[in-house]
């Protein structure tokens, strides 16, 4: 099973926009990951948030975690077609790491 | 820095024929993941090692499944037989020096299965 959910399942927005994918999750968590995947590619680390950690930046990335509701939202700003990707949270409890099925987010140009 | 190394990046086999796919982590990184990603999925952990031991192998399907890592470096992931079932991406990670930092994924390995 799967920790981390993500919501949307899908996002389709125009390039210049900003796009806010959520991820929540069960139990407690030591950190929380948030990856980006291109179509037929491996994985690539975004952002790494601990559970004593509100808030992060990363450029145009910026991601929350709160770990009373358990969920955390990644936003990326100003949006270009180059994001277009799938993007997936991963959450670290105890000695497991699960991954979440993913947003898949479209950028139009 | 080289990043992850995986290969074959592509393989084709008839079911009930072994398999076998190799990572070669970055250098330096003591922690190694396996894991398999069907599609439209997250990545699902099979094993993942610390040097040469697994330490979290309770996602592996031991009954046809198996991995090595020899020295603490290179790590091979092996299906034997295959099943219809096992297609999908089987990608490697490493990290630095604990499961909680971040991992540096390779390009994976796509299987099919007929």
């Amino acid at each position: 099973s799967q920790q981390g959910e993500e919501d949307p399942q899908a996002l389709s927005i125009q390039e210049g926009e900003n796009a806010t994918m959520n991820c929540s999750y069960k139990t407690s968590i030591n950190n929380l990951q948030w990856y980006r995947q291109n179509s037929g590619r491996g994985l690539v680390h975004l952002i790494l948030i601990r559970s004593n950690e509100r808030e992060k930046h990363s450029g145009r990335l910026r991601v929350t975690l709160d770990t009373s509701k358990k969920s955390s939202s990644l936003l990326i700003t100003a949006s270009r077609a180059a994001d277009t990707a799938s993007y997936f949270c991963a959450t670290i409890a105890g000695f497991k790491t699960i991954f979440g099925a993913g947003t898949r987010l479209f950028v139009k140009a | 820095e080289a990043g992850v190394v995986q290969s074959p990046r592509y393989k084709i086999i008839e079911k009930k024929q072994p398999v076998a796919f190799w990572c070669n982590p970055i250098s330096g990184h003591n922690t190694l993941y396996w894991y398999r990603q069907n599609l439209g999925q997250g990545p699902e952990l099979l094993i993942r090692y610390e040097n040469e031991e697994a330490v979290d192998d309770s996602q592996l399907p031991k009954d046809r499944f198996s991995a090595e890592r020899l020295k603490g470096v290179d790590s091979t992931l092996k299906i034997q037989p295959a099943e219809l079932g096992d297609s999908a991406v089987y990608l490697c990670a490493s990290a630095g020096r604990t499961y909680q930092e971040t991992q540096y994924f390779g390009p994976g390995t796509r299987l099919l299965v007929l």
